[in-house]
């Protein structure tokens, strides 16, 4: 059984440029979360995807987006990137489990610095 | 939304219990209460999760009164290893978005 991997590890964006992030998901896993850490903070809940579509968003603009695939891998992708969007931003698989269930499988993330 | 409260940071001594005390005043009928563990640079890891009373798994026990206001997550013995930052997290709406603090950060020295 292979956990949640990420890629890239680290990666370093200019300011207006776009990126995507990759995830794919622990086997036997049906969604994934996204979540932005900053440094010294608690990671932020971004958005979740469940049999492909979006499940749930948190305060994030529209200038994030995602993907989930057939194999319930996904992407995060960010356009026109701004300074404080550099952080470490982390997939998490999980069974789409009952209501108030919250056992979630983290990536390593993927650290982004935007200059 | 569930809010959580829990200290800023804890010390304790290699081979001592720690016992980590979260407020959530406003947590829902149906939300669990879990515990997540997070070193440097890495993504944050299941430690356990409970409804109510007590729950213990190899790692640590979890107390839950019977209002659900607060929990404890307890460590027995902990090591140098344990030294990390520790989430208290309770349920937030019909998904499973997971509203993270900022944490404990709990220094173990020798």
């Amino acid at each position: 059984e292979t956990g949640v991997t990420q890629s890239p590890t680290h990666l370093i964006k200019t300011r207006g440029q776009q990126v995507t992030l990759r995830c794919s998901s622990q086997s036997g896993h049906n969604t994934v979360s996204w979540y932005q850490q900053a440094l010294g903070q608690g990671p932020q809940f971004i958005f979740q995807y469940y049999r492909e579509e979006e499940n749930g968003r948190g305060n994030f603009p529209p200038r994030f987006s995602g993907l989930q695939f057939p194999n319930y891998s996904s992407e995060l992708n960010v356009n026109a990137l701004e300074l404080d969007d550099s952080a470490l931003y982390l997939c998490a698989s999980s069974m789409h489990l009952t209501r108030g269930s919250h056992e979630q499988f983290f990536g390593p993330g993927t650290r982004l610095t935007v200059l | 939304l569930a809010k959580t409260t829990q200290p800023i940071s804890m010390d304790s001594y290699e081979g001592q219990e720690v016992n980590i005390t979260c407020s959530h005043n406003n947590i829902a009928t149906n939300d669990y209460i879990t515990w997540y563990q997070q070193f440097p640079s890495q993504g944050p890891r299941f430690i356990i999760q409970g409804y109510k009373t007590k729950v213990t798994n190899e790692v640590a026990s979890l107390f839950i009164p019977a209002d659900r206001k607060s929990s404890t997550l307890s460590l027995p013995r902990v090591s140098l290893s344990d030294t990390a930052v520790y989430y208290c997290l309770v349920g937030d709406g019909g998904f499973q978005k997971l509203v993270f603090g900022t944490g404990t950060r709990l220094l173990v020295s020798p």
